[in-house]
């Protein structure tokens, strides 16, 4: 069965970065498209990017030179790292797997930029 | 991008009701439309894939369709278990982008 689990401090300090880590069994990383989607307070979604299994990266423009996801194929794990955050960057943070839809998600982590 | 603008915000629905959620492309999207259902502390998971495509272990009341660039989410008589917040996405150009979300009570 495929599974993903995201890890990762929950609280970040503004102008800091957010380092994530989505763990996933079940299934190769180097096959298909993984990515991130977070959830901000008042239920809106957001696509941020995502790498595929050749390591290529897609972003989110909105997000522009702040965010890099990357891999590590040994672990079977992929990263988000979001640089320069905000309070606005405060939501839950999803890991999914796509393969022309998300079908698998992970259980989702909070994270709260506040000093 | 390609803007997403999805109605009803909030819903509350009767279990002998046919419920209709819809999503309009603000451009064409060849039918790169999925929805997702989110049960509160839950993740997101996945309904229609395609526009009309049924996911795997998904309730046959659960359908979609399309007209034109509006395409439609559909729960025939609907269970309390429905409960939740209902997105759409587009994966058809390179920036993908979800519906703003509509909150369906259930009672």
């Amino acid at each position: 069965e495929v599974q993903l689990q995201e890890s990762g401090p929950g609280l970040v300090k503004p102008s800091q970065s957010l380092s994530l880590t989505c763990s996933v069994t079940g299934y190769s990383i180097t096959s298909t498209y993984w990515g991130w989607i977070r959830k901000f307070p008042g239920n809106k979604m957001e696509w941020m990017g995502y790498i595929s299994y050749s390591a290529s990266t897609s972003y989110n423009p909105s997000l522009k030179s702040r965010i890099s996801i990357t891999r590590d194929t040994s672990k079977n794990q992929f990263f988000l790292q979001l640089n320069s955050v905000t309070t606005e960057d405060t939501a839950t943070y999803y890991c999914a797997r796509w393969g022309g839809f998300f079908d698998y998600w992970g259980q989702g982590v909070m994270v709260t930029v506040s000093s | 991008d390609i803007q997403m603008t999805q109605s009803p915000v909030s819903l509350s629905g009767s279990l002998e009701e046919i419920v209709t959620i819809t999503c309009k492309a603000s451009q064409g999207i060849d039918d790169y439309l999925s929805w997702y259902q989110q049960k509160p502390g839950k993740s997101p998971q996945l309904l229609i894939y395609d526009a009309t495509s049924l996911a795997d272990g998904v309730p046959s009341r659960f359908s979609g369709s399309r007209s034109g660039t509006q395409y439609s989410l559909k729960i025939s008589r609907p269970q309390v278990d429905d409960s939740g917040i209902y997105y759409c996405l587009q994966s058809y150009s390179t920036t993908w982008t979800f519906g703003g979300g509509t909150k369906l009570e259930l009672k």
